[in-house]
C-alpha cells in the first residue's frame, strides 16, 4: 500500500521560508521511473504544479515561481523536501505531495492528504 | 507553456444520467515518445485529488468502468456513463507531456 504524508508549519509569516516534508511508504525513490512532486491548491481554486524530483535526481520546478523553489530527496528516509522562499499571502494554499509514475501512468497516481499553509503576519 | 481549458465550469446532472467534460490544450499533447500524457483527476469535497484516467483513456486501478476517457491531439473528453452520488466533486485534466506540468481550471459535477 502506497501512502504519502505532508508535514510542516501551518502558519508562516510573509518573507519567511517554508519547508515542507513529504514522507512516503510503499515505494522507493531509487526505483527507476518513480518521482515525487508537489502540487498546491489555494482555497477554492484549481491545482497548480510546483516541482518534481525523479529517481535519478533530475529535478523540475515551475518557472512561475522562478528561483523560490528547491526540491530534494533523501532516499534512505523515504522523504522529499520542498523549500519555498520569500513567502507571500498569495502562497496560502493546501500543499500536496504525490507519486509520479514516469514509466507507468505518466501521472500523479497516489496523493497525500495535503497540508494547509497560511501566510499571514 | 501549455494551457489547459476545461468546459463546462459546472455540470448539474440527474442521478443515473450521463455527464461529459471537455478539455482542450493550447498545443498538441503528443510526446516525442508517441504517448499522450493527458490525465483526469477527481477531487471529492474535502479530499485530495485522485487519478481516474491516464494517457487519454486508461482507467487507473480501482476506477469504476462508468468513467471513460477519449480524444487525441488537443481535444479530450471525460465521460461518466451514469452519474452516482459519489461522483460529486471537481474534475481536472492535467498534461504531463511538457514542463511545466499544467492543470485545467476544473469542472464541478453536482447533482440536480
Amino acid at each position: 500500500q502506497i501512502t504519502l504524508k505532508e508535514s510542516g508549519p501551518t502558519l508562516v509569516k510573509p518573507t519567511q521560508t517554508l519547508t515542507l516534508t513529504c514522507t512516503f511508504s510503499g515505494f522507493s525513490l531509487s526505483t527507476s521511473g518513480v518521482g515525487v512532486g508537489w502540487i498546491r491548491q489555494p482555497p477554492g481554486k484549481a491545482l497548480e504544479w510546483l516541482a518534481l524530483i525523479y529517481w535519478d535526481d533530475d529535478k523540475r520546478n515551475s518557472p512561475f515561481l522562478k528561483n523560490r523553489l528547491t526540491i530534494t530527496k533523501d532516499t534512505s528516509k523515504n522523504q522529499v523536501v520542498l523549500t519555498m522562499t520569500n513567502m507571500d499571502p498569495v502562497d496560502t494554499a493546501t500543499y500536496y505531495c504525490a507519486r509520479f509514475a514516469y514509466y507507468g501512468s505518466g501521472s500523479f497516481d497516489d496523493w497525500g492528504q495535503g497540508t494547509l499553509v497560511t501566510v499571514s503576519s | 507553456d501549455i494551457v489547459m481549458t476545461q468546459t463546462p465550469l459546472s455540470s448539474p446532472v440527474t442521478l443515473g444520467q450521463p455527464a461529459s467534460i471537455s478539455c482542450r490544450s493550447s498545443q498538441s499533447l503528443v510526446h516525442s515518445d508517441g504517448n499522450t500524457y493527458l490525465s483526469w483527476l477527481q477531487q471529492r469535497p474535502g479530499q485530495p485529488p485522485r487519478l481516474l484516467i491516464y494517457k487519454i483513456s486508461n482507467r487507473f486501478s480501482g476506477v469504476p468502468d462508468r468513467f471513460s476517457g477519449s480524444g487525441a491531439g488537443t481535444d479530450f473528453t471525460l465521460k461518466i456513463s451514469r452519474v452516482e452520488a459519489e461522483d460529486v466533486g471537481v474534475y481536472y485534466c492535467m498534461q504531463a507531456t511538457q514542463f511545466p506540468l499544467t492543470f485545467g481550471g476544473g469542472t464541478k459535477v453536482e447533482i440536480k
